[in-house]
């Protein structure tokens, strides 16, 4: 049973406008949340993160949104740009555990059309 | 500074045979782990390691061993590849902690025929 899900495996949206990526999960232990960026041959890089005391964190253009009941969170970007075009990863941990020991959901492929 | 470095970057290897991924960080973290993405998917932790001495499983350890002799090292061993561990193996270490996020290495892509 897949514990973190990304229904959708890839968007598409125009440059300047706003990318929103989904993020289910189901296993009520995970109070950690952080979204992944990656790039064709190389390793994901960090991007946001948000616990579960919170409901939004912001960096720049970059907000996370949890909602807790839903055990559903979102990736906001805005404004898209087309370096954002990367694939998505959402993971998520338990406060008993170590972040590094996230369970990821299989990805979603952003692309930014200029 | 390199952070998490992997290598090779790329492996074919023959059914049966055996061969060591490398990894190797320079920022004195406590916690490394080995993932393999397949196609389409996610990361999948195979091993992990809270430090020097200490390893353990993940959620697809069969088929693979690791070891921690060092704070810098954590090389993941195939000890018979087979077909199914084609894939993309990632490395990554942290500091350890609920909100210390993962520093991947770019990856060794293997391929068993």
């Amino acid at each position: 049973d897949q514990q973190v899900k990304q229904n959708s495996p890839s968007l598409s949206v125009q440059e300047g406008r706003i990318s929103i990526l989904n993020c289910d999960y189901t296993n009520s232990m995970f109070d950690y949340f952080l979204w992944y960026k990656k790039y064709p041959a190389e390793g994901p890089t960090f991007l946001i993160s948000i616990s579960s005391i919170k409901d939004k964190n912001e960096d720049g253009r970059f907000t996370v949104f949890l909602n807790k009941s839903a055990k559903h969170l979102s990736l906001h970007i805005v404004p898209s740009q087309p370096g954002d075009s990367a694939v998505y990863f959402c993971a998520a941990s338990a406060v008993s555990t170590n972040a590094g020991k996230s369970t990821f959901g299989d990805g979603t492929t952003l692309t930014v059309k200029p | 500074n390199a952070g998490v470095t992997q290598t090779p970057k790329f492996q074919v290897l023959k059914t049966g045979q055996s061969m060591t991924l490398q990894c190797a960080q320079d920022m004195n973290h406590e916690y490394m782990s080995w993932y393999r993405q397949d196609p389409g998917m996610g990361l999948r932790l195979i091993h992990y390691s809270v430090g020097a001495g200490i390893t353990d499983q993940g959620e697809v350890p069969n088929g693979y061993n690791v070891s921690r002799s060092t704070t810098e090292d954590f090389p993941l061993r195939l000890l018979s590849a087979a077909p199914s561990q084609t894939s993309v193996y990632f490395c990554a270490s942290s500091y350890r902690g609920n909100n210390s996020p993962l520093h991947f290495g770019n990856g060794t892509r293997l391929t068993v025929t």
